[in-house]
């Protein structure tokens, strides 16, 4: 199993381009996640999916969109980059969205907005 | 909302010896609490999770203490090895209605075990 994968791993972007960051897991969890993870603020939720065909705001969604493609696919859009949004991004599953599960992590992507 | 404090950004401790990491937390009591660790360049990886009326758990050489009223978690890592070298986050879930949880991460502590 490859566990939680997300593409690509590195991206550069000037600001006001476009793009979205792709999540796959093929462990069959229904809930995944999207962090970003910048120095000094510890990782913070963007958006999470609790099941195929439902999507709710974390803690810092504004300037991104998700999509639940499928039970496995989660993705991110970035409509308009901003430099504020160079961070590095994370995706992870559960197998619900329920406390006592814990979340697999992807390796992330490490996103730049000059 | 929930704010957490992991009692410091680095701790450096002589291997062989007990580490202890701690994360404090403010408001209302989580219901779960998590331990992560966290390698350079990588993801997360859950190590241990503990419930509100658990005092303790433990796992290998790795042991969690919940303290509701301090509103106070330790992270212990016995007999440490530099393979054990890493950051370590605590991540709080609590109930927010709705069956509904928010989670909510520390900045994590970077661990260092010196041979």
């Amino acid at each position: 199993n490859a566990g939680v994968t997300q593409t690509p791993k590195f991206q550069v972007l000037k600001t006001g381009q476009s793009m979205t960051l792709q999540c796959a897991q093929d462990m069959n969890h229904n809930s995944m996640y999207w962090y970003r993870q910048d120095p000094g603020m510890g990782l913070r939720l963007i958006y999470y999916s609790a099941s195929e065909g439902t999507t709710d705001k974390g803690e810092v969604p504004n300037g991104y969109n998700v999509s639940r493609l499928n039970k496995r696919e989660f993705s991110l859009r970035l409509e308009s980059a901003a430099p504020s949004q160079t961070s590095v991004y994370f995706c992870a599953s559960s197998e619900a969205l329920l406390p006592t599960y814990e979340q697999y992590f992807g390796p992330g992507t490490r996103l730049t907005v000059t | 909302s929930q704010k957490i404090e992991q009692n410091s950004e680095a701790l450096n401790i002589q291997e062989g010896k007990t580490a202890t990491l701690t994360c404090n937390y403010t408001n209302y009591s989580p219901a779960y609490l998590q331990w992560y660790r966290q390698d350079p360049g990588r993801g997360p990886v859950f190590l241990l999770l503990i419930r509100e009326n658990e005092k303790e758990k433990r796992k290998e050489r790795l042991k969690v203490t919940f303290d509701t009223t301090l509103k106070q978690s330790l992270f212990h890592i016995t007999a440490s090895q530099p393979a054990d070298s890493a950051t370590y986050l605590c991540a709080l879930l609590t109930y927010s209605g709705a069956g509904s949880y928010q989670l909510t991460f520390g900045k994590g502590t970077k661990l260092s075990v010196i041979p």
